[in-house]
């Protein structure tokens, strides 16, 4: 069946501007989650939502960073007012939640100029 | 979720097996070992867990020592495929999955 998917895969944007980027789960995946990887860097987890659970934004680096999952399934983090260290490679994860091991997509490659 | 501590960096000749060591002494008892790797430009993919057995699938073994404080990551013919960062991390049910550095496998011809 189909994996996760992500949108766009890159994006070139300036400095000052909105994003948004997209994530669609595989079908029926209760939890999704988004993290960001600079480069060279480890993954930094952003936002955790599970179900219909108030998600666990504790990991967004700022009040720029938001998140939305609509009707349970497809994901938008937006970033506003984008900076140059916004430039990452963001990745959207999901998965059954529990115990079940998380799928991951391509990522989308952000780069702020 | 219990910290992990891994080796930053190591070496393995191909056709050989690659044990990759995870120290997490602080780990508690409703606390899962997961490894997931990421080969370079590619979202992290899961290998395996364990609690307490020791397991096994086709990708890999995980070998938990007995009073979980640590545990071996063995995939027993490494090939250059295998080329990538290793993160060990533990998870409990309702927690968040938290990577940290991993471990760089190189695997070598």
């Amino acid at each position: 069946g189909a994996g996760v998917s992500q949108s766009p895969s890159n994006k070139v944007t300036e400095k000052g501007k909105d994003v948004e980027l997209r994530c669609d789960p595989i079908s029926g995946h209760t939890a999704l989650y988004w993290y960001r990887q600079s480069l060279g860097q480890g993954l930094e987890f952003l936002i955790y939502f599970q179900g219909n659970s108030a998600p666990d934004k504790s990991g967004l680096p700022s009040d720029r960073f938001s998140a939305e999952r609509t009707g349970g399934s497809v994901s938008t983090l937006t970033i506003q007012r984008t900076q140059q260290e916004d430039s990452a490679v963001y990745l959207c994860a999901s998965t059954w939640g529990g115990l079940y091991e998380q799928y991951f997509g391509p990522g989308t490659r952000l780069t702020v100029t | 979720d219990a910290k992990t501590t891994q080796p930053p960096s190591m070496d393995c000749a191909e056709g050989r097996a690659a044990n990759l060591p995870c120290n997490h002494s602080t780990i508690s008892g409703n606390e899962y070992v997961y490894w997931y790797r990421q080969i370079h430009s590619q979202g992290p993919q899961y290998i395996i867990h364990g609690l307490k057995n020791n397991e096994t699938n086709e990708m890999a073994s995980l070998i938990i020592t007995e009073d979980r404080k640590s545990s071996t990551l063995i995939l027993p013919h490494a090939t250059l495929r295998d080329t990538a960062v290793y993160y060990c991390i533990a998870f409990s049910y309702g927690n968040k999955l938290v990577f940290g550095a991993g471990t760089i496998l190189r695997v070598k011809s």
